[in-house]
């Protein structure tokens, strides 16, 4: 079982829609979660981190992190067609640990 | 320039050959970090420098791999005698110097699509 689950999708929706991406893990020490952007062919963009449990909103984007259940989502309001994209979860420990685990990610497709 | 720089973009080599991937970090990111991306995987981590040395490179995934920076800059990925399942995408990120509170974001690279024939 990987340390971090995310559901790769597809996951289409039409333009101005809620989306919903989540994932979960299984290491409960994990303090620093983010979630990062990544177009085709292009590296990852950091969008959001959060540090442990929480709430934490920029724009269109909040992201939530609940570490009693190990599960933690980013929610995109009004979304647009520039929004498709593959959307990976990551986290890591205390500051001693710099790696960040990955989630597969999960593609968007937003259909105007 | 601004972001950080991975060359090159794009290499395909024969199986047993050697390959050297380059990475630029952000100017003044003392931190830099080698993963690898599969097809249908997550990202993988590989190594982790702070400034010229490497105190994390566990992720490495066995001694046909190395990786140095010199200058606290430049850093250089080598994969000897390369085989198949070494193909992949090679990211780079960087960072300013990690610190006791707070998260340093690290920013990534376009990465080196590397396929073995």
């Amino acid at each position: 079982q990987k340390e971090v689950e995310q559901d790769p999708g597809p996951l289409s929706v039409p333009e101005g829609a809620i989306v919903s991406l989540n994932c979960t893990y299984s290491n409960s020490a994990f303090q620093y979660f983010m979630w990062y952007r990544q177009y085709s062919r292009k590296g990852p963009e950091l969008l959001m981190y959060t540090y442990s449990s929480g709430n934490k909103e920029d724009g269109r984007f909040t992201a939530q992190v609940d570490k009693s259940s190990k599960y933690i989502s980013l929610f995109i309001r009004d979304s647009q067609p520039s929004d498709s994209a593959t959307y990976l979860c990551a986290m890591r420990l205390n500051t001693g640990f710099q790696k960040l685990v990955f989630g597969t990610g999960t593609r968007l497709l937003v259909s105007p | 320039g601004a972001g950080v720089s991975q060359s090159p973009s794009n290499k395909v080599t024969e199986k047993g050959k050697d390959v050297e991937l380059r990475c630029d970090p952000i100017s003044g990111h003392t931190a830099l970090y080698w993963y690898r991306q599969s097809l249908g995987q997550g990202l993988e981590f590989l190594i982790y420098f702070q400034g010229n040395s490497a105190p994390d490179k566990s992720g490495l995934p066995s001694d046909r791999f190395s990786a140095e920076r010199t200058g606290g800059s430049v850093s250089t990925l080598t994969i000897q005698r390369t085989q198949q399942e070494d193909s992949a995408v090679y990211l780079c990120a960087s960072s300013l110097a990690p610190r006791d509170m707070g998260n340093q974001p690290q920013h990534f690279g376009d990465g080196t699509r590397l396929s073995i024939l």
